[in-house]
């Protein structure tokens, strides 16, 4: 059974401060990593991929891939009330395998 | 707009009743996936298509649901006989198939069972 840990939170930050969200996963043989922005009642967003170890940024935000820990974080820089939102965990295994989604951690970034 | 569209947004039925539901892809990806999401979850994987073909289905998918995708372009999501349990966000999700697989969602069909 390949899993998707994420703290459920909720993360609370206060506005401006770095926002550090967290991911392990258990299929060691994953070979993408994503990380999605859910507000309440919407969707999932795409907002960072990453595939290969190290660091990731695009914009306020990085994505951060430790294949050997079989960990993958995501920062959020200058975090804002609209950063508020719970933020999903998505690995890909091998070949045509689904996406395998953690439960989401909730931040809330206070103004 | 040309990302993905679902219909309907929202669907209530009573127990027992069969509903459709109807994915529009991102016009150049071959590739639809289907999830189902309930409160304080992540997306859970059904079923997915590459063109046409069926690819994979989730031990999640029971023989009341059946998805299709006939010329490989919309997909469709019947659920029959439906049960309390069923009541849920389906969400659609398409890609070009490739190595890195990035997924993106439409805005779901959330369903209530009465």
């Amino acid at each position: 059974q390949k899993e998707v840990e994420q703290n459920s939170g909720p993360l609370s930050v206060p506005e401006g401060a770095i926002a550090s969200l967290n991911c392990t996963y258990s299929d060691r043989v994953s070979q993408s990593f994503f990380w999605y922005r859910q507000y309440s009642g919407k969707s999932p967003e795409l907002i960072m991929s990453i595939y290969s170890n190290g660091d990731k940024e695009d914009g306020r935000f990085t994505a951060q891939l430790n294949k050997a820990s079989q960990y993958v974080s995501l920062l959020i820089r200058d975090s804002q009330p609209s950063d508020s939102a719970t933020y999903l965990c998505a690995v890909k295994g091998l070949g045509n395998t689904p996406l395998v989604f953690g439960k989401g951690t909730r931040l809330s970034v206070i103004a | 707009d040309t990302g993905v569209s679902q219909d309907p947004r929202h669907k209530i039925t009573k127990r027992g009743q069969n509903v459709t539901f109807r994915c529009d892809p991102i016009s150049e990806h071959n590739r639809l996936y289907w999830y189902r999401q309930t409160l304080g979850q992540g997306p859970e994987f059904l079923t997915y298509f590459q063109n046409e073909a069926q690819l994979e289905k989730s031990r999640l998918l029971s023989d009341r649901f059946s998805a299709e995708r006939p010329k490989g372009s919309f997909s469709t999501l019947e659920i029959q006989r439906t049960e309390q349990g069923d009541s849920a966000m389906y969400l659609c999700a398409s890609t070009q198939a490739s190595a890195y697989n990035e997924q993106f969602f439409g805005p779901g069909t959330r369903l209530t069972v009465l």
